[in-house]
């Protein structure tokens, strides 16, 4: 029982270039969530899925996307990389409550 | 907009000291409340979660809820050097996706 996965741990792009961040979890959990975190900062909700197939804008959504396809995968894509989004990102799922967080992606934009 | 204030910090205490943490939140529907710890360069990890007024303890830890005021706080007893951390206040929506608010963060240092 791995919990939540991310992958990368730690990423470098050059403005204008694109990714995607992985996120798996092996818990059945229905509800998955993208914050970020700035240095200093707290958690702000990038976008969140109550299901497969469902995906919703939380508070910072300009920038990314994201994909539901199936219950485990939660996968964020940024298409065109800017320096405002140099961050650490994490994914989180849950059932109920608590969330349970991934280890996080250092991602720096230069 | 829902938000959620944490004293701004950062707060030293003394090793063996109680060290007093404290949120306010605007959204009045709120159910669920948690306090959550992170490691610099790690996860947030929960700690405490509370659902009803008054007090709840676990261990060293006790959370108190105020829901007329809208006001949460996290007491740690007999603080450790191990407890050197930022502590996030978060709560819970009274939406369907039950996405969590984080304030932004008080960093404790407990001093030996």
């Amino acid at each position: 029982n791995a919990g939540v996965t991310q992958t990368p741990k730690f990423r470098i792009l050059k403005i204008g270039q694109s990714m995607t961040l992985q996120c798996t979890q092996d818990m059945n959990h229905n509800y998955m969530y993208w914050y970020r975190q700035d240095p200093g900062m707290g958690l702000k909700l990038i976008y969140y899925s109550v299901g497969a197939g469902i995906t919703d804008k939380g508070e910072v959504p300009n920038g990314y996307n994201v994909s539901r396809s199936t219950t485990e995968d939660f996968p964020l894509r940024l298409e065109l990389a800017a320096p405002s989004q140099t961050s650490v990102y994490f994914c989180a799922s849950s059932r109920d409550s608590p969330l349970h967080f991934g280890n996080g992606t250092r991602l720096t934009v230069t | 907009q829902k938000e959620v204030e944490q004293n701004s910090g950062p707060l030293s205490v003394p090793e063996g000291a109680i060290a007093s943490l404290n949120c306010t939140y605007s959204d009045r529907g709120s159910q669920s409340f948690f306090w959550y710890r992170q490691y610099s360069g790690k996860s947030p990890e929960l700690i405490m979660s509370i659902y009803s007024n008054g007090d709840k303890e676990d261990g060293r830890f006790t959370a108190q809820l105020n829901k007329a005021s809208q006001y949460v706080s996290l007491l740690i007893r007999d603080s450790q050097p191990s407890d050197s951390a930022t502590y996030l206040c978060a709560v819970q929506s009274s939406g369907s996706a039950r996405q969590l608010t984080f304030g932004s963060g008080t960093q404790l240092t407990v001093l030996p």
